[in-house]
């Protein structure tokens, strides 16, 4: 039982680039969410997923775009990366509402 | 729409004493009231959570209380020790969200 399993742990990106963060969970949670951190500060909701085929958006979506095609994986893109993108990415998920987050242990991205 | 309002913003206390953190909350149907640590570099993690039912929830050296006439709550340390040092985030939710509403964070220092 892995919990949620975030990959990759870190990356480096060019202004520009795309790229894919993955969300795993093996609890059978029916929600899951995509916040970012930036250094300091608190959690930001990115987009979210109330179950599978599912998505919605959050405090800060523009720039990114999520998908949830099977209900263990929910997946964060970036089309076109920006140095303001620059930030620690967690995932978390949840069975229900009125239940506490698991979170991921993030993903470090760096945009130059 | 829901707002939670955290403080202090930075507390500072001598090992050994208690440590006091309160948020607010906006919404009068919130039911529900997590806590999260957060250690440096790492993803936040559920320490206590209490809900509308309950006035008040203990856990070893950590308690929370909640007072929904004021709607605040409070997250009670006791015995602080070294590795209690960490960013405290309280939230809230009410049934009709599928997100929590966090507050900015607390970072508790214990000085030795």
């Amino acid at each position: 039982n892995a919990g949620v399993t975030q990959t990759p742990k870190f990356r480096v990106l060019k202004t520009g680039q795309s790229m894919t963060l993955l969300c795993a969970q093996d609890m059978n949670h029916e929600y899951m969410y995509w916040y970012r951190q930036d250094p300091g500060m608190g959690l930001r909701l990115i987009h979210y997923s109330v179950g599978e085929g599912t998505t919605a958006k959050g405090e800060v979506p523009d720039g990114y775009n999520v998908s949830r095609l099977k209900k263990q994986n929910f997946l964060l893109g970036l089309e076109s990366a920006a140095p303001s993108q620059t930030s620690v990415y967690f995932c978390a998920s949840r069975p229900d509402r009125g239940i506490g987050y698991t979170f991921g242990s993030g993903t470090r991205l760096t945009v130059v | 729409g829901e707002n939670v309002e955290q403080h202090p913003s930075t507390l500072s206390v001598q090992e050994g004493d208690s440590a006091v953190i309160k948020c607010t909350y906006s919404d009068s149907a919130s039911n529900y009231f997590p806590w999260y640590k957060q250690e440096l570099g790492k993803r936040p993690q559920l320490i206590i959570d209490i809900r509308s039912n309950v006035g008040e929830k203990k856990d070893q050296r950590i308690a929370v209380t909640l007072n929904k006439t004021a709607k605040h709550f409070s997250l009670h340390i006791t015995e602080t020790q070294p590795e209690d040092s960490a960013v405290y985030f309280c939230a809230a939710s009410a049934w009709s969200n599928y997100q929590l509403i966090w507050g900015a964070g607390t970072k508790l220092i214990i000085k030795p």
